[in-house]
């Protein structure tokens, strides 16, 4: 059973400061490795993907990937409330076929109070 | 440009009814995904097509799960007999990409969903 782990949360942080959301996987065939956002109601929007070990920057987001560890994590610097918002983890993994489809965490819920 | 769409966005079906949920994906994506979401949870894998080869079904939870893309574009998501159960989101995502070298980009973009519920 391929798994994808998150603390659901929720995670509140005051605005301004940095939200560290993680993300633990169990299966060390894991290729890629993404992070969506998903505002209530909404469908999940592609923020960071990573395939190599190491740090990602875009922006005010910086994705963290130890491959060793089987961990991933999304760090969120200058958070702002439009931030508040669930955090989906994905994970793609080695298949027999080309659809490399998404296995996600649950999600953690990040509250920014202004 | 036009991102995924999909329609109906809300379907209210009694038990034991058939419904039929579509996704346009973005043009040009040869993959195309099927998910769904319960409340609270992350996204379940359902089923996976390569242009019109449906290449993965290991997700739809029963044989009421039917899904079709007979042109390689517009994919059709049809439950037959619809259960209480089946109340979710359904969402569907398209990919440029796809291979199994390591390097190639995955990313998947999602539609806004499909809401059904069963009453």
């Amino acid at each position: 059973q391929k798994e994808v782990e998150q603390n659901s949360g929720p995670l509140s942080v005051p605005e301004g400061a940095i939200a560290s959301l993680n993300c633990t996987y169990s299966d060390r065939g894991s290729q890629s490795f993404f992070w969506y956002r998903q505002y209530s109601g909404k469908s999940p929007e592609l923020i960071m993907f990573i395939y190599s070990n190491g740090d990602k920057e875009d922006g005010r987001f910086t994705a963290q990937l130890n491959k060793a560890s089987q961990y991933v994590s999304l760090l969120i610097r200058d958070s702002q409330p439009s931030d508040s918002a669930t955090y989906l983890c994905a994970v793609t993994y080695r298949s027999g076929n080309a659809g490399n489809m998404l296995t996600f965490g649950g999600g953690t819920r990040l509250m920014v109070k202004p | 440009g036009a991102g995924v769409s999909q329609s109906p966005r809300y379907k209210v079906a009694k038990r034991g009814q058939d419904v039929a949920l579509r996704c346009d994906p973005i043009s040009g994506h040869v993959s195309l995904f099927w998910y769904q979401q319960a409340l609270g949870q992350g996204p379940e894998f359902l089923t996976y097509f390569q242009n019109e080869a449906q290449l993965d079904k290991s997700g739809l939870p029963s044989d009421r799960f039917f899904a079709e893309r007979p042109e390689g574009s517009v994919s059709t998501l049809k439950i037959q007999r619809t259960q209480q159960e089946d109340s979710a989101v359904y969402l569907c995502a398209s990919s440029l990409a796809y291979g199994r070298a390591p390097q190639i980009s995955y990313e998947q973009y999602f539609g806004p969903g499909t809401r059904l519920t069963v009453t």
